[in-house]
């Protein structure tokens, strides 16, 4: 099992839809959890933090479950400008330095 | 305040030929990584360090030797360069306080091994 699981992808959607991103980790220890956006032959991106009470910028809303080990990223109102690879992130351990990245969701939206 | 700095931001190297990459940081962070990325792939961890002064293997370390002899520099070095090495290297650093901090990236140095 993989330590950071993603749907593989790819999601198209009209402009306008809402979509959702699923992603599971295998650490019960894993501490903090990000999503991050990566744009094609660009560098890693934060988008935002992952709390364990949900937070929301914007279009974009992330949720954590720590009993289910699941964090998810909801996108309302699609922009073109959206399209991108968006990548699970997390932390393990307390102080530690290892953080682990998901292989990404690549996610295409056409007009 | 410029963040994670990657130089050079391309560079083709003919087989066999060394060369270093240079990553700085000016968030004096504590933690520095250095990351491949091929195409269509995720990216895989080279080798990392947790201070001034020490340096760890990641997940793909062969072919490549690091050194982190200032705080804010961390150096990747290809002492005989293989066309499997052809990649974007991304350079990220993390502060450390416990370890709810993510990592800040640099823009990248895209290489070509002939």
């Amino acid at each position: 099992r993989k330590e950071v699981e993603q749907d593989p992808g790819p999601f198209n959607v009209p402009e306008g839809a809402t979509v959702a991103f699923n992603c599971t980790y295998s650490n019960s220890a894993s501490q903090s959890f990000f999503w991050y956006r990566q744009d094609c032959r660009k560098e890693p991106k934060l988008l935002m933090s992952v709390y364990s009470s949900g937070n929301e910028d914007g279009r974009f809303t992330a949720q954590l479950n720590r009993a289910s080990q699941y964090i998810s990223l909801l996108i309302r109102d699609s922009k073109l400008s959206d399209s991108a690879t968006y990548l699970c992130v997390v932390n393990e351990g307390t102080g530690g330095f290892k953080t682990i990245f998901g292989a990404g969701t690549r996610l295409f939206v056409k007009a | 305040n410029a963040g994670v700095t990657q130089t050079p931001k391309f560079r083709v190297l003919k087989t066999g030929q060394s060369m270093t990459l240079l990553c700085a940081q000016d968030m004096n962070h504590e933690y520095m990584y250095w990351y491949r990325q091929d195409p269509g792939m995720g990216l895989r961890l080279i080798h990392y360090s947790v201070g001034e002064g020490t340096t760890a293997k990641g997940e793909v370390p062969d072919g490549y030797n690091v050194s982190r002899l200032k705080k804010q520099n961390f150096l990747l070095g290809l002492e005989s360069a293989a066309p499997s090495q052809t990649s974007v290297y991304f350079c990220a650093s993390r502060i450390f306080d416990g370890s709810n901090q993510p990592q800040h990236f640099g823009d990248g140095t895209r290489l070509s091994i002939l």
